[in-house]
């Protein structure tokens, strides 16, 4: 089974702090993702990456950057985290082929105070 | 632009009652379709997919959904729910860019 694990569930920081999000992938994808979750509001992409160094903007990338330095793992860096990036964020990985599905973390719930 | 529209954000149901979630997508020439489920503090869960061939998929736990390419539509039904399965649905295309789209989610609650 294709293991996607972030490496906190919860995190809370305070306005302004510079945030790490860290993402690992076990199954070689190419394609690896950021997503934010609201409620009401679904996913929306943030950043994805399909190439290690290469990286690409979501719908959402105000605020955020990423980092691929490695095939397997993925950062989301809040540069001065803001109360409203509060949110539910989602790593994924995929095939580089379209018609296979993404596989997600179990997600961190992050606050920003 | 492409979307994906969901169009019940919450469907409660009685227990060993029979529900269908409902999904439409914008228009396109190629599309693969997806349903996850997310469990609570948990992330996504593949349930079933649609890439070819017959119109009416499978998936896990007892889902089915069917592909309705007139109707743009990817509605997804079990024909008798559990407890368990109260959770949060999403429907997600896969346009023929590589760009998937998911839907704001419907919240399944099954009553007892």
């Amino acid at each position: 089974d294709v293991k996607v694990t972030q490496s906190s569930r919860y995190l809370v920081k305070r306005t302004g702090e510079k945030v790490f999000l860290e993402c690992v992938q076990d199954m070689d994808h190419e394609n690896m993702f950021w997503y934010r979750q609201d409620p009401g509001l679904g996913l929306r992409l943030i950043y994805f990456s399909y190439d290690v160094k290469m990286k690409e903007k979501g719908d959402i990338p105000e605020g955020y950057s990423v980092s691929r330095e490695k095939k397997e793992r993925f950062s989301l860096i809040l540069e001065s985290a803001s109360t409203n990036q509060t949110s539910m964020y989602l790593c994924a990985s995929s095939d580089r082929d379209p018609n296979q599905p993404q596989h997600f973390g179990d997600g961190t719930r992050l606050s920003i105070l | 632009a492409q979307s994906v529209t969901q169009l019940d954000s919450q469907v409660p149901v009685f227990e060993e009652a029979p529900v269908e979630l409902r999904c439409n997508y914008s228009s396109s020439v190629s599309v693969y379709l997806f349903w996850y489920v997310q469990y609570p503090n948990q992330g996504l869960q593949l349930l079933l997919k649609y890439l070819s061939g017959s119109t009416l998929v499978k998936g896990i736990n007892g889902f089915e959904a069917e592909f309705n390419k007139s109707q743009t539509s990817f509605h997804l039904r079990k024909p008798s729910v559990h407890i368990s399965d109260t959770a949060e649905y999403f429907c997600a295309v896969t346009y023929n860019n590589n760009d998937m789209r998911f839907g704001a989610g419907t919240r399944l609650t099954v009553k007892p």
